[in-house]
């Protein structure tokens, strides 16, 4: 049973526009959400994260925005630049737990 | 900081054969975690250890997959026998206890022939 779910396998933005990334989750005790960013040949790297606490969290040109009643979050990069092109992981956590579920992750392409 | 460092970076073995991969987690560091990546699944959690004891292995998905972390600065998995359905990239990832980001290695890319 996946509890956090990346409906979208890949996703294709132009230069410049901004992407948005989606992750729904089921577990309703997970109050702590992370996204990781993926190259080939790399591990997974830390990006941005939110608490249930807050609606959202911005950093530069990343912004995580959490909808606790639909159990979704969504990335939003803008503007879009080609290093940004890489997998996404959606991961998920209970408030002081170092346990993550992560999703299966989104393929971003940024197309120059 | 080194990282968290994982050898070798890529196994090619043949169905059959034992495989341990390697785990250095950073420095300071007292949780461990062992993942498997596949398209299916994604990252999927196999083990983690808290201060070298092993916490959650619902994850192994079989009897053949074992892990151990003998002292707070290294981790194995051992896959024994091998099959290639095995054929994966493994990740170990370390944080603090309670700590929510987990600092990811490079990977080991096994495949099994």
């Amino acid at each position: 049973d996946q509890q956090v779910k990346q409906n979208s396998p890949s996703l294709s933005v132009q230069e410049g526009r901004i992407s948005i990334l989606n992750c729904d989750y089921t577990n309703s005790m997970f109050d702590y959400f992370l996204w990781y960013k993926k190259y080939p040949a790399e591990g997974p790297t830390f990006l941005i994260s939110i608490s249930s606490i807050k609606d959202k969290n911005e950093d530069g040109r990343f912004t995580v925005f959490l909808n606790k009643s639909a159990k979704h979050l969504s990335l939003h990069i803008v503007p879009s630049q080609p290093g940004d092109s890489a997998v996404y992981f959606c991961a998920a956590s209970d408030f002081g737990n170092e346990k993550l579920t992560f999703g299966t992750g989104t393929r971003l392409t940024i197309i120059p | 900081d080194a990282g968290v460092i994982q050898s070798p970076r890529h196994e090619v073995t043949e169905m059959g054969q034992e495989v341990t991969l390697r785990c250095k987690p950073i420095s300071g560091h007292n949780s461990l975690f062992w993942y498997r990546q596949t398209m299916m699944r994604g990252l999927e959690l196999l083990i983690y250890f808290n201060n070298n004891v092993p916490i959650d292995d619902s994850g192994m998905p079989e009897d053949r997959f074992s892990a151990k972390m003998p002292n707070a600065s290294f981790s194995t998995l051992k896959i024994q026998p091998s099959e290639p359905r095995d054929s994966a990239v493994y990740f170990c990832a370390s944080t603090n206890i309670g700590g929510n980001i987990q600092y990811f290695g490079a990977g080991t890319r096994l495949s099994v022939l």
